[in-house]
């Protein structure tokens, strides 16, 4: 079945370095979809990307999805204590499958 | 409603007895999924239903668990016979459309099971 692998596991970073996880699939999806789960929160959607090699944007964070449409990342610009939480991927070929996730921690 | 309701929010149940988890999802959703998140880890799929198909059964661990939807709309997710390894957060989704197809799943606040 369908396999979506996300590194790293964890990533703790000073305030103000950048942070990118990554994520890869077992097989070509039809889009992918991003998540955010703060401490002690459920996941909340983020973005979806559907075009190979798409690029979006939302202010510090930076999504893309490869040209195979088979892996994406997520890139955040100068981090900051607010990003904290953990970031999933989703990819979808019929159904939906998260990645493990990324868990982000910001030291001020 | 606003949002994907699920109830209860904690239950706590002892070892060989059943639970039920409910799920309300948005008015008009037609896709709902329930997944699974022990402490600390990721989302482990469980189920998966879209209007009226068959529903995707394959993330079911175990026969001691089963999900219906009544209506296309609420959900319940029964667990029979608990085990102490049941203990997690349940979580449902739903989206206007099948597989997130051009939306993203709004997920409810969970239901977190301690099997004791």
């Amino acid at each position: 079945g369908q396999q979506v692998m996300q590194i790293p596991q964890y990533q703790h970073v000073q305030e103000g370095e950048d942070f990118t996880t990554y994520c890869n699939s077992s097989t070509t999806l039809s889009n992918i979809q991003w998540y955010k789960q703060r401490p002690g929160g459920h996941p909340v959607f983020l973005i979806q990307l559907v075009k190979s090699g798409e690029v979006k944007k939302q202010k510090r964070l930076t999504f893309q999805f490869g040209e195979a449409k088979k892996n994406s990342s997520l890139h955040i610009t100068a981090t900051q204590t607010t990003d904290v939480g953990t970031y999933f991927c989703a990819g979808n070929n019929n159904d939906m499958r998260f990645g493990a996730g990324t868990r982000l921690t910001v030291k001020p | 409603g606003a949002g994907v309701s699920q109830s209860p929010s904690n239950k706590v149940t002892e070892k060989g007895k059943d639970v039920e988890l409910r799920c309300d999802p948005i008015s008009g959703h037609t896709a709902l999924y329930w997944y699974r998140q022990s402490l600390g880890q990721g989302l482990e799929f469980l189920i998966y239903f879209q209007g009226n198909s068959a529903p995707d059964k394959s993330g079911l661990p175990s026969d001691r668990f089963s999900a219906e939807r009544t209506g296309g709309s609420v959900s319940t997710l029964t667990i029979q016979r608990t085990q102490q390894e049941d203990s997690a957060v349940y979580l449902c989704a739903s989206s206007l459309a099948e597989a997130g197809e051009g939306y993203g799943y709004t997920f409810g606040s969970g239901t977190r099971l301690t099997v004791v």
